[in-house]
Parts: C-alpha cells; sequence; structure tokens
C-alpha cells in the first residue's frame, strides 16, 4: 500500500515556469526523498530532507517539510523540456530508515 | 563510479516459471533494495539486504527471496510466476540504506 498521496497526478507547464507537486504521507518518518523517473526507467535521487529540516534547496529544487501536517511540497523553478518526467516522494520508516514507501507520483510535463 | 547495473534488462516467461534476475551495486555500497513497479499498485519494497543479512522485508508472498553475496551482489527470485508479476523490477544500492541508488530495473513480462 502507498504511504502517501501525491498531488496533482498530472501537471502539463510551459518552458521557464515554476512546477509544485505536493505530497502527504500518513506515519511519523525518519526522513522524506524526491526522486525523479524517465520513462518508466530507474529513479534518480533529487534530494533528501531529514524530519528535523523544514526547507531544503539544491539547484533548481527547493523542498518542504510540514512535519505537523505530514506534507512536503517540491518547487522545480524555471522548468526546462528534460525535467519531464514523473515525480515520487519517498518516506522511511524504522530504524535502518532504508525501507522506502512511494507516493503514487506526479506526472510532469514541460512543454518547449 | 560506475552505476547501479541490472540483468536482464527485459525477460519474457510464462506462468508458473521461475526467474532470478541480478544487482550490481555502486562499489562499496552495502545495502542492496528491490523494488516492484506496476501501474496498479505503484512501487512497493520487496526487501533489503545489508552485509549479506535480509534487513528488512515488504508484504509479498514467499514465492519472492533473494539473496546478497559477499561482493553485496544480489539476486532476487520469484518462483511459479503469475500473470500479476509482471512489473519493472527496480534494485537500488545505498551505503547505509538511506539515500538510494537505482539501477535501470528488468522489465518482466509473464504469459
Amino acid at each position: 500500500s502507498q504511504q502517501g498521496e501525491e498531488d496533482p497526478q498530472a501537471l502539463s507547464i510551459q518552458e521557464g515556469e515554476n512546477a509544485t507537486m505536493n505530497c502527504s504521507y500518513k506515519t511519523s518518518i525518519n526522513n522524506l526523498q524526491w526522486y525523479r523517473q524517465n520513462s518508466g526507467r530507474g529513479l534518480v535521487h533529487l534530494i533528501l530532507i531529514r524530519s528535523n529540516e523544514r526547507e531544503k534547496h539544491s539547484g533548481r529544487l527547493r523542498v518542504t517539510l510540514d512535519t505537523s501536517k505530514k506534507s512536503s511540497s517540491l518547487l522545480i523553478t524555471a522548468s526546462r523540456a528534460a525535467d519531464t518526467a514523473s515525480y515520487f516522494c519517498a518516506t522511511a520508516v524504522g530504524a535502518s530508515g532504508s525501507r522506502l514507501t512511494f507516493g503514487e507520483g506526479t506526472q510532469l510535463t514541460v512543454n518547449p | 563510479k560506475a552505476g547501479v547495473t541490472q540483468t536482464p534488462r527485459y525477460l519474457i516467461k510464462t506462468r508458473g516459471q521461475q526467474v532470478t534476475l541480478s544487482c550490481s551495486p555502486i562499489s562499496g555500497h552495502r545495502s542492496v533494495s528491490w523494488y516492484q513497479q506496476t501501474p496498479g499498485q505503484g512501487l512497493q519494497f520487496l526487501f533489503e539486504y545489508f552485509s549479506e543479512t535480509q534487513r528488512n522485508k515488504g508484504n509479498f508472498p514467499g514465492r519472492f527471496s533473494g539473496r546478497q553475496f559477499s561482493n553485496s551482489r544480489s539476486e532476487m527470485n520469484v518462483s511459479t510466476l503469475e500473470l500479476g508479476d509482471s512489473a519493472l523490477y527496480l534494485c537500488a544500492s545505498s551505503p547505509l540504506g538511506i539515500e538510494q541508488f537505482f539501477g535501470p530495473g528488468t522489465r518482466l513480462t509473464v504469459l
């Protein structure tokens, strides 16, 4: 079963615009991660935010985490056609933090 | 460093057969995890191995099994294949288990 839900399920924007994806989860977490998947290939790790962090940046990516609302958002600024992919949030529970539970994903399409 | 490699990339089997998938982690990574991805169920955790021991296990039937060798390479086996086992099987490696690096996956089709 999925730990979280992502919103929206699909997002279509123009190059240069910002894209925001949201993720909600159900249980307490150690950390939350965002991954990208291009067309049924392997996942690429984008960013990890720990439960005691509220915001994190990496290049054009900005992630926020609100543990009181059990939600996170991923913002991609100045999007490019190459950003077209599915984006998943994943939460880790347990002592090792290695068992990831993924959301359903947001399909982002960036139109040139 | 070379990334995570998975073999084979594509596989077609018939119901009732068994299959073995292989994963070579990034050099130095001791944790290997396996995930199943289907359109209906999404990404689901199968199991994780760390230093040759199964450390975590997901909610899959006993037909799904795995192991890890001393060089951290891992194999996953599915016996008595069912149509519903058709999926993309992803392997991920990690130094300690937190940030995970995924391979390209093995696309299994069961006919």
